[in-house]
């Protein structure tokens, strides 16, 4: 099983709300990332979460705030985003790498995400 | 600075030719390669990778890439494209930032398919 999940698919916030990513993974992966993506655009790095702790924060406003409970689990937890913040946010995972090792990332598909 | 370049931010071809889309990376030491295909609206899929080894490598949807040292460069290649092939294309380069890993990736190359 390869699989990284993320939900919901779609949301929809104003800028006042507060609401959550949930991005899930069951492959004994203990890295995990979340990304943003404009349209056209690579995907940026925004956190890598090493072994459940935040090891790369890119800064990152702080209205973005990740979470990870446990090693197959990663939250982002979203508070008084702007508009420009509307993307596409991705959530991957990879084997905590040993020397010498790959570290392909495996994606999910993905929440969209629109602040009004 | 680690640094993945894709000269053709868009490329055309007819289904049933063949493609290379090129890619260029910098890095000091040997690196790990990617290649990762997005269709619309969707997450990103691995088509494969280069670690070590043999420098011609296969993926998946019939995709090989070769990774080529003298020339910093790491061209997917597929003999015969299919109108399903039709998505954006990033090659990516792995990097090491602390004792963490992070990827870099190009800035994309999207595949159109003419019928």
């Amino acid at each position: 099983d390869t699989e990284v999940t993320q939900t919901p698919k779609h949301l929809v916030m104003g800028m006042t709300n507060k609401k959550s990513l949930k991005c899930e993974q069951h492959m004994g992966h203990r890295a995990m990332y979340w990304y943003k993506q404009k349209a056209k655009k690579p995907p940026e790095l925004m956190f890598v979460y090493s072994y459940e702790k935040l090891s790369i924060n890119e800064s990152v406003p702080s209205r973005f705030s990740p979470e990870c409970p446990n090693s197959s689990l990663l939250n982002l937890h979203l508070h008084a985003l702007q508009p420009e913040d509307s993307a596409l946010y991705l959530c991957a995972s990879s084997q905590r790498p040993l020397a010498g090792s790959s570290y392909e990332q495996y994606f999910g598909p993905g929440t969209r995400l629109t602040v009004t | 600075a680690q640094s993945v370049t894709q000269p053709d931010i868009h490329i055309t071809v007819s289904e049933g030719a063949s493609l290379e889309l090129r890619c260029n990376y910098s890095y000091g030491a040997t690196p790990y390669l990617f290649w990762y295909v997005q269709s619309p609206g969707q997450g990103l899929q691995l088509l494969l990778k280069y670690f070590s080894g043999d420098t011609l490598v296969q993926g998946i949807k019939g995709f090989e890439a070769e990774f080529k040292r003298s020339q910093s460069s790491f061209n997917l290649r597929k003999p015969s494209v299919h109108w399903s092939d039709a998505a954006e294309y990033f090659c990516a380069v792995g990097a090491r930032r602390n004792r963490d890993d992070k990827i870099i990736f190009g800035k994309g190359t999207r595949l159109h398919i003419l019928p």
